[in-house]
């Protein structure tokens, strides 16, 4: 069903440091997810997706890991920079066409100096 | 490439008065678009599927007649709040599919903030 954040988790990391922001998805059918991120008062910028056939994709320092084993995905950032302070929302397609998406419930990262 | 933009980028209106939010694909074609809603702290909340030339899909619960939509081309397409109120303020986010490709990827625009006095 929907995915609706009464409460957002929140990651603190130091900068230079790695970052792992991780999400359950709920629909063991799902073949493509996506990250997006959003900066405070902003809309929700692509960052990276993944088809259910891979396991590990990576990006400009991101990386994502698909398991779906136990339906887990997460976001590697290496060497966080305070620009990636912001919030970050995985999505699967939702059943029973793929047309939108759901979105998890968004984990908050701050990056402190 | 896939640029989204919204216009205007923040309203506030009195409770009664109607606005409109335009959401364009600057860069590609997109025969689908979607409106979300998101409140403080919370994820997106779908709230229609609008399509080129035909009716928007509503999700259960979301009034048609109060958030009405309308997808005229293949760049734009608008939600009018009507008789807006104080529990309508929130944050409105539009995105959008190239319909030249098969990607399922959604391009978001910067989000609309409406607050109703």
């Amino acid at each position: 069903g929907e995915s609706v954040g009464l409460h957002l988790p929140t990651l603190s990391v130091q900068e230079g440091d790695n970052s792992i922001i991780n999400c359950a998805y709920s629909n063991s059918a799902s073949d493509y997810f996506i990250w997006y991120k959003q900066e405070s008062g902003k809309g929700p910028q692509f960052i990276i997706d993944i088809r259910s056939n891979m396991d590990k994709r990576q990006g400009q320092r991101v990386t994502v890991l698909l398991n779906k084993t136990v339906k887990h995905l997460s976001l590697q950032i290496a060497a966080t920079q305070p620009g990636d302070s912001a919030v970050y929302f995985c999505a699967e397609p939702r059943p029973p066409y793929g047309q939108n998406f759901v979105f998890g419930p968004g984990t908050r990262l701050s990056v402190l100096p | 490439g896939a640029v989204v933009s919204q216009h205007p980028s923040w309203v506030i209106c009195k409770s009664g008065t109607s606005v409109k939010i335009e959401c364009r694909s600057l860069d590609f074609q997109a025969t689908t678009m979607f409106w979300y809603r998101q409140f403080p702290k919370q994820s997106l909340m779908l709230m229609a599927t609008s399509n080129e030339g035909s009716k928007a899909t509503y999700e259960q619960g979301v009034e048609k007649d109060k958030f009405l939509i309308n997808h005229a081309s293949l760049t734009l397409s608008t939600l009018t709040v009507t008789s807006a109120h104080p529990e309508d303020s929130s944050f409105y986010i539009c995105s959008a599919r190239d319909s030249s490709t098969s990607q399922e990827t959604q391009y978001f625009g910067p989000g609309t903030r409406l607050l109703v006095l």
